[in-house]
């Protein structure tokens, strides 16, 4: 198995809602991301997981709250998100944290929209 | 502050020329670069990379070129075919770090 894998595909959600999104891999890889990509914007990152452990966070809002149950399992727990956060959600993974030959290969994404 | 910079939007090549997409870096801490390519509604497909050690890297019709002084890198594709149409983003990181800084894209079109 050689792919990342997202899901829901696309979700709609009201401010007051809470919901999750989901990846998956199942490479052995030890490092997974969370990445935000607005329309026309190149993805910008927003967590990395190394060895199931929250290693970067890049200043994302309480909002937004990552969790890594296990190696192979990423989800984003959403709540009371704004209008403004609409965009495609980009899960990645990585072989091992800390390498420089570390190419991160990406699920195909959460178009999320907020109403 | 855009680190990654590539100042095409877009390209229009013929069916069988070669592609030139650029991308230029401020950062001289990134030692490891890569070019990603994408489809509309799918993820960032992974096609080549680059270390600083280097100044060229080949792979089938993808060939990467890396001049550090200049803090440019370039993807040649030859000969390019109509399937390579998609937006390809270069991407660059500093040594011992899991951050990609990415590019703003270039949108590559290869016409018959």
């Amino acid at each position: 198995d050689t792919e990342v894998t997202q899901t829901p595909k696309h979700l709609v959600m009201g401010m007051t809602n809470k919901k999750s999104l989901k990846c998956e891999q199942h490479m052995g890889h030890r490092a997974m991301y969370w990445y935000k990509q607005k329309a026309k914007k190149p993805p910008e990152l927003m967590f990395v997981y190394s060895y199931e452990k929250l290693s970067i966070n890049e200043s994302v809002p309480s909002r937004f709250s990552p969790e890594c149950p296990n190696s192979s399992l990423l989800n984003l727990h959403l709540h009371a998100l704004q209008p403004e956060d609409s965009a495609l959600y980009l899960c990645a993974s990585s072989q091992q944290p800390g390498l420089q030959n570390n190419e991160q290969f990406f699920g195909p994404g959460t178009r999320l929209t907020v109403l | 502050d855009q680190q990654v910079k590539q100042n095409s939007p877009s390209l229009s090549v013929q069916e069988g020329r070669i592609s030139i997409l650029n991308c230029d870096y401020t950062n001289s801490m990134f030692d490891y670069f890569l070019w990603y390519k994408k489809y509309p509604a799918e993820g960032p497909t992974f096609l080549i990379s680059i270390s600083s050690i280097k100044d060229k890297n080949e792979d089938g019709r993808f060939t990467v070129f890396l001049n550090k002084s200049a803090k440019h890198l370039s993807l040649h594709i030859v000969p390019s075919q109509p399937g390579d149409s998609a937006v390809y983003f270069c991407a660059a990181s500093a040594y011992n770090t899991d951050k990609l800084i990415f590019g703003t894209g270039t949108r590559l079109q290869v016409f018959p």
